[in-house]
């Protein structure tokens, strides 16, 4: 079992949806959580980045984090055809050594016009 | 805007041949990191440098693959000699310090083709 696990999909939703994308992981010691969105052929854009449980919002873009249930959320609110992309799920543990981040595999979403 | 610069963006190599890519975090940036991202997957730490010390490169396949950070600014990442399995895009991140509670950047990658 992988340390990280998200659903590669694709995800296809018609535009104005909202979009929920999650992550489960099993390493108790990852404290740091982040999204990153990824074009094809380009880096992976940070989108949201929240420390322990709760929400995080950020204009259309809502990060959910369950520490308890080691579950993560990102939730897309009207969902543009431009939001069409790979999201990664990314973590890390606390630093003061090797506090690389762990991603998920991504999951391809397709916003349709 | 302050980014990570990566260069080049498309290499492309033969077989046994060597290759290296070059990266230049944001500027004050003490921590570094070199991803490799295979098509379809999450990115793969290979290696993390806090200024030019190696931190973790427990996942570097050290017979073929070597990174330096010499000034602790600046890295470059070299595979000698490069395999087909090596194909795939080469992403470095940094971050303003280790110690987890900071945001990590990443360039725009190189992407890899090995033939």
């Amino acid at each position: 079992q992988k340390e990280v696990e998200q659903d590669p999909g694709p995800l296809s939703v018609p535009e104005g949806a909202i979009v929920s994308l999650n992550c489960t992981y099993s390493n108790s010691a990852f404290q740091y959580f982040m999204w990153y969105r990824q074009y094809s052929r380009k880096g992976p854009e940070l989108l949201m980045y929240t420390y322990s449980s709760g929400n995080k919002e950020d204009g259309r873009f809502t990060a959910q984090v369950d520490k308890s249930s080691k579950y993560i959320s990102l939730f897309i609110r009207d969902s543009q055809p431009s939001d069409s992309a790979t999201y990664l799920c990314a973590m890390s543990p606390p630093g003061g050594g090797a506090d690389g981040l762990t991603f998920g595999k991504g999951t391809h979403l397709i916003i349709q016009p | 805007e302050a980014e990570v610069a990566q260069s080049p963006r498309y290499k492309i190599t033969e077989k046994s041949q060597a290759v290296a890519f070059w990266c230049d975090p944001i500027s004050g940036h003490a921590t570094l990191y070199w991803y490799r991202q295979i098509l379809g997957q999450g990115p793969e730490l290979l290696v993390q440098f806090q200024d030019e010390s190696v931190v973790d490169d427990s996942q570097l396949p050290k017979d073929r693959f070597s990174a330096e950070r010499l000034k602790g600014v600046d890295s470059t990442l070299k595979i000698q000699p490069a395999e087909l399995g090596d194909s795939a895009m080469y992403l470095c991140a940094s971050r303003s310090r280790t110690g987890g509670n900071t945001e990590a950047f990443f360039g725009q990658g190189t992407r890899l083709t090995v033939v």
